[in-house]
């Protein structure tokens, strides 16, 4: 079947860290790759996007690269600040027109400390 | 600004009671969608609307009763709830449903269920 797998938080880091959060995933045909973030006290935010294998997504520093052969889809920021504390989730979304589902992650707790 | 507001943001009521949540979105979006969000769980879709239709109801139990009068305006009413209902209910719109991954959150009801 598919599902995500993320590893588990939660992580703490001190401010200009590297950050890694581990997602890999096992899916039918040729899924797209998603992080969503939720900052404290408010919903889910999509992060970025990958559609189609090496793809990298990125956005506020963060990155990400669709590796097909892995089955991975990692999120990293080379310099991690504090409001970065948030929950992250990684997704994938599968099939096609009206019967496209979104699968989550459990999502992983980020800490950043001054 | 994510352009989706969900009131009330807290409710406490008893396993007797009926309550409605409510959610809107100022985004022209077509598909709405309600959340539930449990601690070490994965996030549930409870129901799916596509231009003010039901798509999807994910075996979720009677005393939750969703309700779009249009496609700005969702609803979850609930009665006779229980204990174990008590979690971050989310709400979420997207251009259409065939967009469904890229979703635009709210920022969430906390429901707890005495």
């Amino acid at each position: 079947g598919n599902s995500v797998t993320q590893m588990e938080g939660p992580v703490t880091l001190s401010e200009e860290a590297f950050l890694t959060i581990n997602c890999t995933y096992t899916a039918t045909g040729y899924p797209s790759l998603f992080w969503y973030v939720q900052y404290p006290g408010e919903g889910l935010q999509l992060l970025l996007k990958a559609t189609k294998a090496d793809d990298k997504g990125s956005n506020k520093g963060f990155e990400a690269t669709y590796r097909k052969e892995t089955t991975s889809f990692h999120l990293e920021k080379g310099s991690v600040q504090v409001s970065d504390s948030a929950v992250y989730f990684c997704a994938l979304s599968v099939g096609a027109g009206n019967n496209r589902k979104l699968i989550w992650g459990l999502g992983t707790s980020l800490a950043v400390n001054p | 600004e994510t352009g989706v507001t969900q009131t009330p943001r807290h409710l406490v009521m008893g396993m007797t009671n009926k309550k409605s949540l409510k959610c809107e979105q100022h985004l022209g979006h077509n598909a709405m969608y309600w959340y539930k969000q449990s601690a070490k769980k994965p996030l549930e879709l409870m129901f799916v609307y596509n231009f003010k239709e039901q798509t999807e109801n994910n075996s979720v139990p009677s005393r939750f009763s969703p309700e779009c009068p249009n496609s700005s305006h969702l609803f979850l009413h609930l009665h006779t709830l229980q204990p174990e209902d008590s979690a971050l209910y989310l709400c979420a719109s997207s251009p259409d449903k065939f967009g469904q991954e890229t979703q635009y959150f709210g920022p969430g009801t906390r429901l707890l269920v005495l």
